[in-house]
């Protein structure tokens, strides 16, 4: 069984440029949540995707923006990139949604390592 | 709003050392509690969990209970191995809802043969 996979695995960007980053979340799974984790920085929460619908967003500007299919897989975009968008990027897959008042486990993939130039 | 603070690493101990790793946190109502690591090149992993007061977690050796008289989630181990390196994450999941996990900044844990 498949785990949650991201792709690609590192990315070199110029500031200004545009870059889409994508998760496959974990079988059996149907919520993607983005988070960005800054070089000795914990991960900071971006959004998070359910029924192909941006459900949930953390403090980050438009200029992050989303998607997620019909198979559940999800996608990250950000525009206009800046030196500080360099990080990890952590697609995290788990089941239903947020607001059900009880915490379902997320599973984080490997990252992928964006630097902007 | 809800926070996470761990204390600032790196932390480098030998083999078989007692390790500890503190974390408290701010939030209201009663968030559950979580410690994540992150090996290197890899991404994170649940180690331990804990959801109401009082509640220990433990995986692989490693232990931690929730105080909430403290608001604190120390994560402990009594004899570390050098494949213990790694990043270690406290984090917390509050009980609004929001979907998001709240992480501290990280402690990176050396151990050496």
């Amino acid at each position: 069984d498949a785990g949650v996979t991201q792709s690609p695995t590192h990315l070199i960007k110029t500031r200004g440029q545009q870059v889409t980053l994508r998760c496959s979340p974990k079988s059996g799974h149907d919520t993607v949540s983005w988070y960005q984790q800054a070089l000795g920085q914990g991960p900071q929460f971006i959004f998070q995707y359910y029924e192909e619908e941006e459900r949930q967003r953390g403090n980050f500007p438009d200029r992050f923006s989303g998607h997620q299919f019909p198979n559940y897989s999800s996608e990250l975009n950000v525009n206009a990139l800046l030196l500080g968008d360099s990080a990890l990027y952590l697609c995290a897959s788990s089941t239903g949604l947020a607001a059900s008042f009880s915490y379902n486990e997320q599973f984080f993939g490997p990252g992928t390592r964006l630097t902007v130039l | 709003g809800d926070s996470v603070t761990q204390m600032e690493g790196p932390v480098t101990l030998s083999e078989e050392a007692f390790l500890t790793i503190n974390c408290t946190y701010t939030a209201t109502g009663y968030p559950s509690l979580f410690w994540y690591v992150q090996y290197p090149g890899e991404g994170l992993q649940l180690l331990l969990k804990a959801t109401k007061a009082d509640d220990k977690g433990s995986n692989k050796g490693f232990e931690a209970t929730y105080r909430k008289e403290t608001t604190s989630f120390h994560l402990e181990k009594g004899s570390v191995q050098v494949s213990d390196s790694a990043v270690y994450f406290c984090a917390l999941y509050g009980s609004s809802n929001t979907g998001k996990l709240i992480f501290g900044q990280g402690t990176t844990l050396q151990v050496k043969p």
